[in-house]
């Protein structure tokens, strides 16, 4: 089936940019989205991507897709510690269930 | 504007308990409907899910069930709970239709102890 693979941990300093890594199996997703989890909440959009599309930036967000490596990454410019929390990679099938396939999640940790 | 309500919070039972989680959305007509579970420190697994009104389809084999007796409305059940079910459950939509974006739209969160 399909899967979505990202690293575990990031730490970075305060205004640094912080830059995190998604790779995927399913050549035929039609969008990829990063979303973000605070503490104890649900989960939030913060970015989509068409598959059609190579580069997509959004203020502070910059999302680079690499169709022929399967390859996502997300760049944080001006990290912020409100930055700090876990963030999802995901893919979703182009059905009528329209279900999606999440990373484990990358726990960013913005340092002061 | 749609919301999603997910209740209760938080809750703690024992072994061996009923389970029964409800979540609601307003604001959209015929969504899809998602039940996930988050174990600590883990990603989402999803558990199930639904296009329609009394339709659900299960992704894993597990203790729980799910029903849709309204459109905008799914419940997460047990007849028993086990420590296994702890966790972090989490519900979402999405609009239906190979035309949408299929952006999840994930409640609040239910923290389920089991003691």
């Amino acid at each position: 089936g399909e899967d979505v693979e990202q690293s575990l941990f990031l730490s970075v300093r305060e205004g640094d940019s912080s830059v995190i890594n998604c790779t995927y199996t399913d050549s035929s997703s039609t969008y990829l989205y990063w979303y973000k989890q605070e503490p104890g909440a649900g989960l939030q959009l913060l970015t989509y991507i068409f598959s059609n599309m190579d580069m997509k930036q959004d203020q502070r967000l910059t999302v680079l897709l690499n169709k022929k490596d399967k390859h996502l990454s997300l760049r944080i410019a001006d990290t912020q510690t409100g930055d700090s929390a876990i963030y999802f990679c995901a893919e979703s099938e182009n059905t009528n269930a329209g279900k999606s396939t999440f990373g484990d999640g990358t726990t960013l940790t913005v340092k002061p | 504007s749609q919301t999603i309500h997910q209740w209760p919070a938080t809750l703690v039972q024992p072994v061996g308990s009923p389970l029964s989680l409800e979540c609601t959305v307003e604001g959209t007509s015929n969504p899809n409907l998602y039940w996930y579970r988050q174990a600590a420190g883990r990603g989402l697994q999803l558990l199930f899910y639904s296009v329609g009104i009394g339709q659900i389809s299960s992704e894993v084999p597990q203790n729980l069930s799910a029903s849709r007796p309204q459109d905008r409305q799914f419940i997460l059940s047990s007849k028993k709970l086990l420590l296994s079910d702890s966790g972090f459950y989490l519900c979402a939509w999405s609009v239906r239709g190979t035309g949408s974006k299929n952006i999840q739209y994930f409640g609040a969160g239910t923290r389920l102890s089991v003691l």
